[in-house]
C-alpha cells in the first residue's frame, strides 16, 4: 500500500487555467505538508496543515489554495496557471509537525 | 546566503568507496533531516536527527549541535546509491524544513 499517493503523476496545461491536485496519506498523520521542486531542484515548503491549523507561507502567490477534507487529505488547488508555476511538486505528512516526512511520489506541472 | 549548506554540489566515487556529504547550517534548529532523491524523483526520508549518530545499514548519519553541521557516511558505495542527497533543517518545533540545495552522487560500477 502506498503510505502517501499524489495524483496526478503528470500534468500539461495551458497558461490561465485552474488545475487541482490531490493528496492522500493512509498513515493516520497529523501533519501534510506541500512542497515545490523548482528547475534547479531545490525544494521549498509552500504550505503546512497540522492539526486542522493551516500555516501559510508567505512567499506563495494567492493563486495557491489548499484545501483538507479530512485529516488524511490535503488538495492544492491553482488558480490562473503561470508558467513559473512549471514545477514538481511534492505532498508530504508526518506524525506530527516534527516528526520524520513521509513523501510522495511528486506531481510534474508543465504548464504551456 | 542559504541557511543550508551541502558539500559537495556533485560527487562521483568507484564502488566499494567510503562516501561522506556534508551539511553546514547557519542558525539554531530542532532537527536535522537527510533525505534521498532517486533519479526516478522520488523522495525518501534517511534519517532525522536532533543529537548524535543514527546508523541504518550502510548508512550512517551524525550531528554536532555545536558546530552546526551534519554528515552523511554511506560505507561500501554500490552503484543502487546513485542519487541526490538533501539535507534540511527545522527551526525550532514549529518552523518549517529548509532544505539545502542537494549533493548529486553517481557510484560507477
Amino acid at each position: 500500500d502506498t503510505a502517501v499517493s499524489q495524483t496526478p503523476k503528470y500534468l500539461v496545461t495551458q497558461m490561465g487555467n485552474d488545475k487541482s491536485i490531490k493528496c492522500e496519506q493512509n498513515l493516520g498523520h497529523d501533519t501534510m505538508y506541500w512542497y515545490k521542486q523548482d528547475s534547479k531542484k531545490f525544494l521549498k515548503i509552500m504550505f503546512s496543515y497540522n492539526n486542522k491549523e493551516l500555516i501559510i507561507n508567505e512567499t506563495v502567490p494567492n493563486r495557491f489554495s489548499p484545501k483538507s477534507p479530512d485529516k488524511a487529505h490535503l488538495n492544492l488547488h491553482i488558480n490562473s496557471l503561470e508558467l513559473g508555476d512549471s514545477a514538481v511538486y511534492f505532498c508530504a505528512s508526518s506524525q506530527v509537525y516534527d516528526a520524520e516526512a513521509f513523501f510522495g511520489q511528486g506531481t510534474r506541472l508543465t504548464v504551456v | 546566503k542559504n541557511e543550508v549548506e551541502q558539500s559537495p554540489q556533485n560527487l562521483t566515487a568507484q564502488e566499494g568507496e567510503f562516501i561522506t556529504i556534508n551539511c553546514s547550517y547557519s542558525v539554531g534548529i530542532s532537527a536535522l533531516h537527510w533525505l534521498q532523491q532517486h533519479p526516478g524523483g522520488g523522495i525518501v526520508s534517511l534519517f532525522m536527527l536532533s543529537s548524535g549518530k543514527k546508523k541504518h545499514g550502510r548508512l550512517i548519519a551524525t550531528i554536532n549541535i555545536q558546530e552546526k553541521h551534519s554528515s552523511l557516511h554511506i560505507t561500501a558505495s554500490h552503484p543502487r546509491d546513485s542519487a541526490v542527497y538533501i539535507c534540511a533543517v527545522r527551526l525550532g518545533s514549529q518552523g518549517n524544513l529548509i532544505f539545502g540545495k542537494g549533493t548529486k552522487l553517481s557510484v560507477k560500477p
